[in-house]
């Protein structure tokens, strides 16, 4: 158990739908990452907090956001969702900003209709 | 052309084999390699890092990194059932923002 929980484990929705996925970093982390896993493009990382502010950010698309709160869980909104958008998404933890040591959570597994 | 490429394989070994899992990369930039291990339906876990160039070992797991050919390994000995998952590869630069950039995973089965 690494020790980040994200909810829910399974979301079915349908296209044009909006979802938020919701991750808690390990105690005492500051930096939470978001990434997107699907079979053909591998593990592709999304964006990056660190304490509350967006630190880096990858292949993310313009209906996706996501933000940080001060008790430092995060959230990842998915919004006008497409077929395409079906994957495993992953939030990880660090201690720092920038580190290679990622914490991984169990990840919540997208399905679009 | 993907900055950094893996062989999805499947690979497929018996128990005891030495497993070679290997990477390559274009940007010259990456000083941090790491490997990542993925079991089914579970998030990765990192295995081993290593910084530039050199060899690291772990127990059974050794990590290689060959800049000048801009390729990495992962060397698995006496290989258990256990073993059987997806390897993934990451990388980064060094800095502030080191973004990973990830391969895409090479599954192993290790047969009993």
């Amino acid at each position: 158990d690494s020790g980040v929980t994200q909810t829910p484990k399974h979301l079915i929705t349908a296209t044009g739908q909006r979802v938020t996925l919701r991750c808690s970093p390990r105690s005492g982390d500051l930096s939470v990452y978001w990434y997107q896993q699907s079979l053909d493009q591998g593990l592709q990382f999304l964006i990056q907090y660190y304490n509350g502010e967006e630190r880096a950010k990858g292949n993310i698309l313009e209906r996706f956001s996501a933000q940080q709160f001060p008790d430092l869980h995060s959230e990842l909104n998915l919004s006008s969702l497409e077929l395409g958008d079906s994957a495993l998404y992953f939030c990880a933890s660090s201690s720092r900003t920038g580190v290679y040591e990622q914490y991984f959570g169990p990840g919540t597994r997208l399905t679009v209709t | 052309q993907k900055e950094v490429e893996q062989d999805p394989g499947p690979l497929s070994v018996p128990e005891g084999a030495i497993v070679s899992l290997n990477c390559t990369y274009s940007n010259s930039a990456f000083q941090y390699f790491m490997w990542y291990r993925q079991y089914s339906r579970k998030g990765p876990e990192l295995l081993m890092y290593t910084y530039s160039s050199g060899n690291k070992e772990d127990g059974r797991f050794t990590a290689q990194v060959d800049k000048s050919s801009k390729y990495i390994s992962l060397f698995i000995r006496d290989s258990q059932p256990s073993d059987s998952a997806t390897y993934l590869c990451a990388m980064s630069r060094t800095g502030n923002n080191r973004k990973l950039i990830w391969g895409l995973g090479t599954s192993l089965a290790v047969n009993p």
